[in-house]
């Protein structure tokens, strides 16, 4: 079974610039999550797709963060313009599917990317 | 609000020890609670997951509980190996809105 993929693995760009990434989740689950993982810190939950409506999107920062999730399964997260303080580590994650008729919620996660800002 | 804490923060033992990692959290309305562990520049590692109705799963040298009343969770790491140094995270699915909260980790370092 392929797990999530994520693309870039890294990212590198200056200060005001845009940037996006790509999360495609495991086949037939119809939660996802983006993450922001600071260094050193737990990761912190940007937003939250349940098929393609959001469920929480309370600690995503509006004004320059969006995201969207395409016909329920890939999804991409930007930021526009970028600052120096979203240097981190972008996670996305897939759950919440049925597994011999018993509905299960355990989080796969992808590699995550890796923004620098400079 | 739900909150996870870990404590401590970072664990550095000599290989060979049995070790235990703490978890806990705030509010008992979950649905289940995992263990990832997470080895530096990588992604998350699904360990172990525990359902809202269990106490205790195992796989080979780990073992962790759930006591859900209380907001406890311990992971247990039988006889360490220097590849066991990562970070351990545990988080919590809210029940309801199955939102992931996630604690700050735990950096464990196993030394030869």
């Amino acid at each position: 079974e392929a797990g999530v993929a994520q693309s870039p693995r890294y990212k590198i760009i200056e200060k005001r610039q845009s940037v996006a990434f790509w999360c495609n989740p495991i086949s037939g689950h119809a939660t996802l999550y983006w993450y922001q993982q600071i260094l050193g810190q737990g990761p912190k939950l940007l937003i939250q797709f349940q098929n393609n409506g959001v469920v929480d999107d309370s600690q995503l920062p509006k004004d320059r963060f969006s995201a969207e999730r395409l016909k329920g399964v890939d999804s991409t997260l930007k930021i526009q313009p970028a600052k120096l303080e979203d240097s981190a580590v972008y996670l996305c994650a897939s759950s919440l599917f049925w597994y011999r008729g018993f509905r299960r919620t355990e989080a796969f996660f992808g590699q995550g990317t890796r923004l620098t800002v400079v | 609000k739900q909150e996870v804490t870990q404590i401590p923060a970072a664990l550095s033992v000599p290989e060979g020890e049995n070790l235990v990692l703490n978890c806990s959290f705030t509010d008992s309305a979950i649905y289940n609670l995992q263990w990832f562990r997470q080895d530096p520049g990588k992604g998350l590692t699904s360990l172990l997951l525990i359902q809202s109705s269990q106490r205790e799963q195992t796989s080979g040298r780990l073992n962790a509980s759930l006591d859900k009343s209380s907001g406890r969770s311990t992971l247990y790491i039988a006889a360490s190996q220097p590849g066991d140094s990562a970070t351990y995270l545990c988080a919590v699915t809210q029940g309801g809105s199955e939102k992931l909260v996630f604690g700050k980790g735990m950096k464990l370092t196993v030394n030869p």
